[in-house]
Order: structure tokens, then sequence, then C-alpha cells
């Protein structure tokens, strides 16, 4: 089965770049997915990638696929008091018709002023 | 347009009742998914529906736990003789299901159950 994983905590200066790691397992096509929560909030699309893809970019937000180690990032550029949140990394395997999505545990990024 | 809703936004419930927890998901997005998030377990897959096929059943944690989607578009999450291990968020999230399939997430619904 698919298993998604991240580092729980990152803490980051204000107007420094955050990095966030994950790696996932899945071998078949996917979507990889960046999901941003912050506290009492839902699911906030932050971006996404397809496997066949190595960069994309998106104002602040820069994902990098290593399709080889299976391991993607999201890097925010300039990062702000505001993008403390929690970040979830989720896959969704192209060769289930359930298209469900897969999360990892999150990371938490905390911003310091 | 509007994004997809959840009612109600928070719900406390005593161990045993039942609870119904409902979903309204983007206008003409065709798939529906529900999602849990608990301490314990981080988010987790619960049933998906797509158009008038037979909905995905395979996360539902026990045979307390159904959901239906009706006409298509407005979905219940029905949790039978609740638990404390159920307390979690309850997350809706729709799709178009033609382009990428992006997934868009309610706000979600907290339960407790004491």
């Amino acid at each position: 089965g698919e298993d998604v994983e991240q580092s729980l905590f990152l803490s980051v200066r204000e107007g420094d770049s955050s990095v966030i790691n994950c790696t996932y397992t899945d071998s078949s096509s996917t979507y990889l997915y960046w999901y941003k929560q912050e506290p009492g909030a839902g699911l906030q699309l932050l971006t996404y990638i397809f496997s066949n893809m190595d960069m994309k970019q998106d104002q602040r937000l820069t994902v990098l696929l290593n399709k080889k180690d299976k391991h993607l990032s999201l890097r925010i550029a300039d990062t702000q008091t505001g993008d403390s949140a929690i970040y979830f990394c989720a896959e969704a395997p192209m060769d289930t018709g359930r298209r469900a999505l897969t999360f990892g545990s999150g990371t938490r990024l905390q911003v310091q002023p | 347009g509007a994004g997809v809703s959840q009612s109600p936004s928070n719900k406390v419930t005593e161990k045993g009742k039942d609870v119904e927890l409902r979903c309204d998901p983007i206008s003409g997005h065709t798939a529906l998914y529900w999602y849990r998030q608990s301490l314990g377990q981080g988010l987790e897959f619960l049933i998906y529906f797509q158009g008038n096929s037979a909905p995905d059943k395979s996360g539902l944690p026990s045979d307390r736990f159904s959901a239906e989607r009706t006409g298509g578009s407005v979905s219940t999450l029905t949790i039978q003789r609740t638990q404390q291990e159920d307390s979690a968020v309850y997350l809706c999230a729709s799709s178009h299901r033609v382009n990428t399939d992006t997934q868009y997430f309610g706000p979600g619904t907290r339960l407790t159950v004491l």
C-alpha cells in the first residue's frame, strides 16, 4: 500500500526560505499534492505536481520532485508569519479508480518574527 | 464560487448516540470524499462517491459508519452508537473528476464524543 512520510516540525525566521520534505512509496504514476491547514480550519490546496514533472513554480512556492528517490519538497520563499501552519503532502495513485488521497502526518511550520 | 460546506461545524454527543454529519460539495463536482482527522491516526480516507457508481467504502472503520449521497450532490455521514474513539474532525472533499481530480476540502466537522 501507499505510505507518505514527512518530518514533524520546522522552524524558520521571517524572510528566510522554508523547505518541507516528503517521501512516498507508490511506484505508479500519481499526482502529488501540498495542502496547508491553519488552526481550526480545513485543508487548503497549495499546489500539485504530476509525477512525470521535475519542478513546478507558483509565486513563492516551488515544488521539486525526485522520482528516483520518491522525494518531494515544497520550498516557500520569503516566509511570512502568515505561513505558519501544518503542511500536508499527499498522493493519489492513478492506477486506482478511487483517487482517494494518502496523506503524510503533516509538518508544522513555525515562522519566528 | 462557493466552496465545500459542512455542517455542523462542531458536534458534541454522548457515547452511544447516533450522529449525522452533512457535506455540500462544490456545484458540478461529481466525486465526493469523506476523511477523518484524529490525533492518533492523522488523516484517513473513509468513503468515496463517484457519480452514480457504487461508493468505495473500503476506508470505513466499522459497520457503525455509513454514508449516502442523495441526488448526486449532498452527502450525509452517519455514525451509529458513537464511541469516544470516534472523536475527530470529519472532512469532506469534492473533485470535478474530469481534469486533474484535485480535491477541494470543506472546513470540517469537529465531533466530540463524551
